[in-house]
């Protein structure tokens, strides 16, 4: 099992849209349907952003979304905010009850 | 309010085992849709998932750390508890415990803080 892959980083200007990928394989991403997103802000736990690949939690805004091509997915924040800037971490379920995070990628908030 | 809080030494001597305890409060662990995990966080990196356990004592584990991880559950009080033998510097870390959902879906959805564990003699 290998991490999923992130890019390090990615900026945008506020009220922009940004779009974060997370590559995997048949055996995680493009196998199930199950991709979470997390952000996490320095000094700070983890949050779940999407589940199952595009769902969102009620209280995240909808200005987050998700989707999925392939063994690629995708989470994409449009109207970029300042408080936006963290870093994100996708995660897959990799069968046998297993689990896969990404290597996160620092999204800055130009 | 639903809460996790991890618990246990934040220091560790090489080779010895790391201990930590998560007490989940404002509900029940033993739930028939959740499992309980705990992933770590090397300082400046990613994260990584460590295991899972089910209420009924059902484990699974990362399998690059299977070797040397224990993942168990005590429901009468409530917490699920990780020891990770013959710790090196490479273990040191934010340890996190957290709420796995799982009966069709799979995310965590609910987090404790973390406790920080440095491995030093």
């Amino acid at each position: 099992q290998s991490a999923l892959t992130q890019p390090r980083s990615v900026s945008g200007s506020p009220g922009q849209s940004v779009t974060l990928s997370c590559t995997g394989t048949s055996s995680d991403v493009a196998g199930y349907n199950y991709v979470s997103w997390y952000q996490q802000h320095p000094g700070k736990a983890p949050k779940l952003m999407i589940y199952d690949v595009n769902k969102r939690p009620s209280e995240v805004p909808d200005r987050f979304s998700g989707s999925k091509s392939g063994n690629t997915a995708s989470l994409t924040i449009s109207g970029l905010q300042a408080e936006d800037e963290a870093d994100y971490y996708c995660c897959s379920y990799a069968g046998s009850y297993t689990f896969l995070f990404g290597g996160g990628t620092k999204l800055t908030v130009l | 309010q639903l809460q996790l809080q991890e618990s246990g030494p934040g220091l560790v001597k090489p080779s010895e085992t790391l201990s930590l305890t998560c007490t989940f409060s404002g509900g029940s662990i033993s739930s028939y849709s959740y499992y309980w995990g705990w992933i770590r966080q090397p300082p400046g990196k990613g994260l990584e998932w460590i295991g899972n356990i089910y209420y009924s004592g059902s484990t699974y584990y990362n399998p690059s750390l299977k070797s040397r991880v224990t993942i168990s559950v005590d429901t009468s009080k409530n917490h699920f508890s990780l020891k990770l033998s013959s710790v090196t510097a490479a273990d040191a870390a934010m340890y996190y415990c957290a709420r796995l959902r799982g009966d069709f879906h799979w995310y965590f959805d609910l987090w404790g803080r973390g406790t920080l564990v440095t491995v030093s003699s």
